[in-house]
């Protein structure tokens, strides 16, 4: 089945700087890979997604790149702000998967003011 | 306004109590998904329903037990719970499951936190 590895773990940025996190994924056949983000107390909130027929998706401060071939997307936050502290959260899925998202591991992303 | 509702937001109890968790989505959607997460560990999917019925049980145990009487409404029902099933439980919904073999964003409840004692 498909397998999402998410790095790094823990991030910490001065406020004003970009972050990135990563994510590989095993199943070439994925074709929609969401980003969430989850606040304290909160539940895991949709930020952007991407298909897998375009390569990079733009949503003001927060962007997505897809590369198929090296099975990796990625979430690019820019000029960021304390209110960006969260946990990040990307998925998989696709017709294996019978539409069931894959999530990974997790980033912790800390935003110092 | 996430347009999914989970009440309680926090529960305690026992081990031998019976108690009802409750998800209500304002979205018209048709597919409804109970998620388990715990600390330092990915999302685990539990069930899905899609149309209320059943279509996914990920080798969930016997003593955690959903109802979906109608598409906008879905209940985990609890019992005879064990000290690691404290978790954050999620509710989601999306439009559809499994349409096509495409998957669809899922929009997500702020959860139920459930201890053990």
């Amino acid at each position: 089945g498909e397998n999402v590895e998410q790095h790094p773990s823990t991030l910490s940025v001065q406020e004003g700087d970009s972050a990135v996190i990563k994510c590989t994924y095993s199943d070439s056949a994925s074709n929609y890979f969401p980003w969430y983000k989850q606040e304290l107390g909160k539940g895991p909130q949709l930020i952007i997604d991407i298909r897998s027929n375009v390569g990079e998706k733009k949503d003001q401060r927060i962007a997505v790149t897809l590369n198929k071939t090296a099975k990796h997307f990625s979430l690019h936050i820019t000029e960021t702000q304390p209110e960006d502290s969260a946990v990040y959260f990307c998925a998989a899925s696709g017709y294996n998967q019978g539409g069931k998202l894959i999530f990974g591991q997790g980033t912790e992303l800390s935003v110092k003011p | 306004e996430t347009g999914v509702t989970q009440t309680p937001r926090h529960l305690v109890m026992g081990m031998t109590n019976k108690k009802s968790l409750k998800c209500e989505q304002h979205l018209g959607h048709n597919a409804m998904y109970w998620y388990k997460q715990s600390a330092k560990k990915p999302l685990e999917l539990m069930f899905v329903y899609s149309l209320e019925e059943r279509v996914e049980n990920n080798s969930v145990p016997s003593r955690f037990s959903p109802e979906c009487p109608n598409s906008s409404h879905l209940f985990l029902h609890l019992h005879t719970l064990q000290p690691e099933d404290s978790a954050l439980y999620l509710c989601a919904s999306s439009q559809d499951f499994g349409r096509e073999g495409f998957g669809q964003p899922q929009h997500f409840g702020d959860g139920t936190r459930l201890s053990i004692l």
